[in-house]
């Protein structure tokens, strides 16, 4: 299983942030795909996750500003992340968890550093 | 939010040490824990799940431990790819929330 992250790098101020997290090896039809991000301040910090049903999850304190979506035919999904200020500076990671409650994310992508700055 | 805490902070160790992180949680989490590996530049890696289930393909000198709200990860005989940062986070309830991080170090 290998998940590739895309986007631009830097984005300006009240802008939005758009990735894309390309999964190989594995259906997108079956586990919770993730983002995360890290920064050096608030360490890493779950964003959101995306089923196969359609259904959504979102981290209450980006909730207003993020949709995760994705295209089965393209085996990807993606993050928005609307308004963005310099806080939301960071390395941003897509990963994979199973559908069982006790799992972990056990597949990442190797990260994108998102600058946001004018 | 559940708040995760880790202790301690950072250590230094040697190869063949052996060394304990103590993860805590603001509230019952039981066994909803996983730990991860960061070497530096590189993503997470999971190494336990279900607080002491070590995952396929990862060397059994991890080993976890712990109930409630309290847990730990052993490192039996570090090696110099143990040299990294390790997490704890909790699945129990949304938001997924992850400590802060112990640094291994030399």
């Amino acid at each position: 299983v290998q998940l590739q992250e895309t986007g631009p790098g830097l984005v300006k101020p009240s802008g939005t942030l758009s990735l894309t997290c390309a999964v190989s090896g594995n259906s997108i039809t079956s586990f919770y795909w993730n983002w995360i991000r890290q920064t050096p301040g608030k360490g890493l910090e779950w964003i959101g996750s995306w089923y196969h049903t359609g259904a959504t999850s979102y981290n209450p304190s980006l909730q207003s500003r993020v949709t995760i979506s994705a295209d089965k035919s393209k085996n990807q999904f993606s993050l928005n992340l609307t308004s963005v200020t310099a806080a939301d500076t960071a390395v941003y990671y897509c990963a994979r968890r199973d559908t069982a409650r006790v799992a972990g994310f056990d597949y990442w992508g190797q990260g994108i550093l998102v600058s946001v700055s004018s | 939010d559940i708040l995760m805490t880790q202790s301690p902070s950072s250590l230094s160790a040697s190869v063949g040490d052996t060394v304990t992180i103590i993860c805590r949680a603001s509230q019952i989490i039981d066994p909803y824990l996983s730990w991860y590996r960061q070497q530096t530049g590189k993503a997470p890696e999971l190494l336990i799940y279900a607080a002491s289930s070590l995952r396929s393909g990862v060397s059994s000198r991890f080993r976890g431990r712990g109930s409630g709200t309290e847990f730990s990860l052993t490192i039996s005989g570090l090696q110099p790819e143990d040299f990294a940062t390790y997490y704890c986070q909790q699945s129990s309830s949304s938001p997924f929330t992850f400590g802060p991080g112990t640094k291994v170090d030399v």
